[in-house]
């Protein structure tokens, strides 16, 4: 079956710094893949999505490259900011949609200190 | 245009009462899924469904019912409340797919159940 494996949080990290969270996924085919955020307290919204190979999704200052080869959708982020602080979760959904269900991680917390 | 809505934000239940989580969406969204998400966990699929008068059970089903009959509302049913039926719940809304397309979710905003 699918299955999503994201880096094991938490993560702290100084305002500024670089941010990398890793994605790698088991599926048949060329599943579209996603990253969403949840804020504190809030549900689940999407960030970016990636739905073919190479493919690059980006959105406020994050980015993640769809890797076929290393099955791989790492989210990074060059400077991050207090306001980036939330859950980050890394989805796919299958090549062959079965009621647009996804698969996700377990989310990866991340704390950003002034 | 408000998205998916979750009533209520908040509720306390005490073990062996009932309740039903509402959720609209206003999307005119084809599919409609219940999550759990437990503290420091991922989301865990209760129920889905593909359009009204359609549903069909996720990973975790047991001890909840839901039912569609409109493309609008998806309401959750707990009829035995539980200490494990503590978590919060979202509900989820997605477009109609065909093809390769791009099934991006849309959430509510959750319901914390918390059952003693």
């Amino acid at each position: 079956g699918n299955s999503v494996t994201q880096m094991e949080g938490p993560v702290t990290l100084s305002e500024e710094a670089f941010l990398t969270i890793n994605c790698t996924y088991t599926a048949t085919g060329y599943p579209s893949l996603f990253w969403y955020v949840q804020y504190p307290g809030e549900g689940l919204q999407l960030l970016l999505k990636a739905t073919k190979a190479d493919d690059k999704g980006s959105n406020k200052g994050f980015e993640a490259t769809y890797r076929k080869e290393t099955t791989s959708f790492h989210l990074e982020k060059g400077s991050v900011q207090v306001s980036d602080s939330a859950v980050y979760f890394c989805a796919l959904s299958p090549e062959r949609t079965n009621a647009g269900k996804s698969t996700f991680g377990d989310g990866t917390t991340l704390t950003v200190k002034p | 245009n408000a998205g998916v809505t979750q009533t209520p934000k908040f509720r306390i239940l005490k073990i062996g009462q009932s309740m039903t989580l509402q959720c609209t969406q206003d999307m005119n969204h084809n599919y409609m899924y219940w999550y759990r998400q437990d503290p420091g966990m991922g989301l865990k699929l209760i129920y889905y469904s593909v359009g009204a008068g359609i549903t069909d059970k996720g990973e975790v089903p047991n001890g909840y019912n839901v039912s569609r009959s409109t493309t609008e509302d998806f309401p959750l049913r707990l009829e035995l409340a539980a200490p494990s039926q503590t978590s919060v719940y979202f509900c989820a809304s997605s477009p109609r797919t065909s093809g390769r397309t791009t099934d991006t979710q849309y959430f509510g905003p959750g319901t914390r159940l918390t059952v003693l």
